[in-house]
């Protein structure tokens, strides 16, 4: 079965560093991988999806992330962090014809004046 | 556009009683599902539906029951509330011929005591 995992439950970064969170999948076909971000008290929003286009997608809010099929890895990054982008991230997957979408964890970003 | 909406937003109810959380999207997706989102676990889904009247369990689904008559309405009842069941609960959906990225509503917080 299908399984992410977000490394970090908890990441801090000061504002203006970059931001990197990192996501690994399980299946070894290129699946559809999500990033969704959650502000507080809100549902979650789509940050960027990959569908097997183009490697490298950019989302919304400066954020983009790389699909790397050698590592199983779907990292998402922002060059220049803002006081804005403190939420909950996650990463999710779903493979092709299945209905459903398998989520990570979750990793919550604090962004450090 | 309204999207997708949840009523009620909050909600507190006692352990045994039956509890209906409300669904509803206007965008004629073909695809909604339930999820419930709690500390440490995640999102974690409950039901979906892939149309009218077809419904599926999910990996949380005991104590729980859906029904789907309409395309744009799909509650979640909880037919004997427990403590377990207190948590936040999100609905989201999908198009049928979407790539896979779902879109969320703003969530229920339910409290059992």
């Amino acid at each position: 079965a299908q399984s992410v995992t977000q490394l970090g439950s908890h990441v801090s970064v000061s504002e203006g560093a970059l931001v990197l969170l990192r996501c690994n999948y399980s299946s070894s076909v290129p699946p559809y991988l999500f990033w969704y971000v959650q502000y507080p008290n809100q549902g979650l929003q789509l940050l960027l999806k990959y569908t097997s286009a183009a490697t490298l997608v950019k989302g919304i809010n400066g954020f983009e992330a790389e699909f790397k099929k050698s590592e199983t890895s779907f990292h998402l990054t922002k060059p220049s962090a803002h006081m804005s982008d403190a939420a909950e991230y996650f990463c999710a997957v779903s493979d092709l014809g299945d209905d459903k979408i398998i989520f990570g964890k979750g990793t919550r970003l604090h962004i450090l004046p | 556009d309204a999207g997708i909406t949840q009523s009620p937003r909050y909600k507190i109810t006692e352990t045994g009683r039956q509890v209906t959380l409300m669904c509803h999207q206007t965008w004629s997706h073909s695809y909604m599902f339930w999820y419930r989102q709690d500390l440490g676990h995640g999102l974690r889904l409950i039901y979906y539906s892939a149309a009218a009247d077809i419904t599926d369990k999910g990996e949380v689904p005991d104590g729980y029951v859906v029904s789907r008559s309409k395309t744009e309405n799909f509650p979640l009842t909880l037919e004997s509330a427990t403590r377990s069941q207190t948590s936040v609960y999100f609905c989201a959906s999908r198009g049928q011929r979407s790539s896979y990225e779902q879109y969320f509503g703003p969530g229920t917080r339910l409290t059992v005591t």
